[in-house]
């Protein structure tokens, strides 16, 4: 198993554009996350998922619109990249009722705007 | 709403000596867990151990173990015999329910430098 992957691992954008990063996951776990760190702090969740079609706002959801149209995927999309979207974006999965609880995480995505 | 919080933003610890990281915070669900997550340089998020609210013991694991004092709201995590990998930054992080998302909640962080 991969795990939770994310696509791209690093970008630099220009102040006014688009992308759209990635989270797969192959552990077939329900709920699914994005996360930002800035630097020298911990993650804040932009949004979530707990299920495949349904998405909910986190702590810092502005700028940001994510979808979830299939169970092992969940975008993130940026439609107008500012700089204070300079930040290294983490992805999560979970499925409620194991052991922990526990989020596995993706390696990070890290996005500089210029 | 849930809020953690830890005060100490960076440690020195010698080598082979034990290091307490303070972990506190806040929550009105009866129902929560307590993570602690290691980030090394490379960046990755490394789960290390947990404590959920209804346990009775403090959890381990390995070299880590939590001292959770419950009343005190706190969650510290203490690191044993202390490595020069050990060297990088924890996060404090709290889990709400199920029903409320799973989601977590992390502290600022600690930054550990394990000294030879």
């Amino acid at each position: 198993n991969a795990g939770v992957t994310q696509t791209p691992k690093f970008r630099v954008l220009k102040t006014g554009q688009s992308m759209t990063l990635l989270c797969a996951q192959d552990m077939n776990h329900e709920y699914m996350y994005w996360y930002r760190q800035d630097p020298g702090m911990g993650l804040r969740l932009i949004h979530y998922s707990v299920g495949e079609g349904t998405t909910a706002k986190g702590e810092v959801p502005d700028g940001y619109n994510v979808s979830r149209l299939k169970k092992q995927n969940f975008l993130l999309g940026l439609e107008s990249a500012a700089p204070s979207q300079t930040s290294v974006y983490f992805c999560a999965s979970s499925i409620p009722g194991n052991t922990y609880n526990e989020q596995f995480f993706g390696p990070g995505t890290r996005l500089t705007v210029l | 709403a849930q809020k953690i919080t830890q005060t100490q933003p960076g440690m020195f610890v010698q080598e082979k000596e034990a290091v307490t990281l303070d972990c506190t915070y806040d929550t009105s669900d009866p129902s929560y867990g307590l993570f602690w997550y290691k980030q090394p340089s490379s960046g990755e998020m490394i789960f290390l151990i947990y404590q959920g609210s209804y346990d009775q013991q403090n959890a381990t694991e390995g070299r880590y173990s939590l001292n959770f004092q419950k009343a005190r709201k706190s969650a510290n995590l203490v690191i044993s015999a202390s490595q020069l990998g050990d060297s990088a930054m924890y996060f404090c992080a709290m889990r709400e329910s199920v029903a409320a998302g799973n989601k977590l909640t992390f502290g600022g962080g600690t930054r550990v430098l394990v000294k030879p």
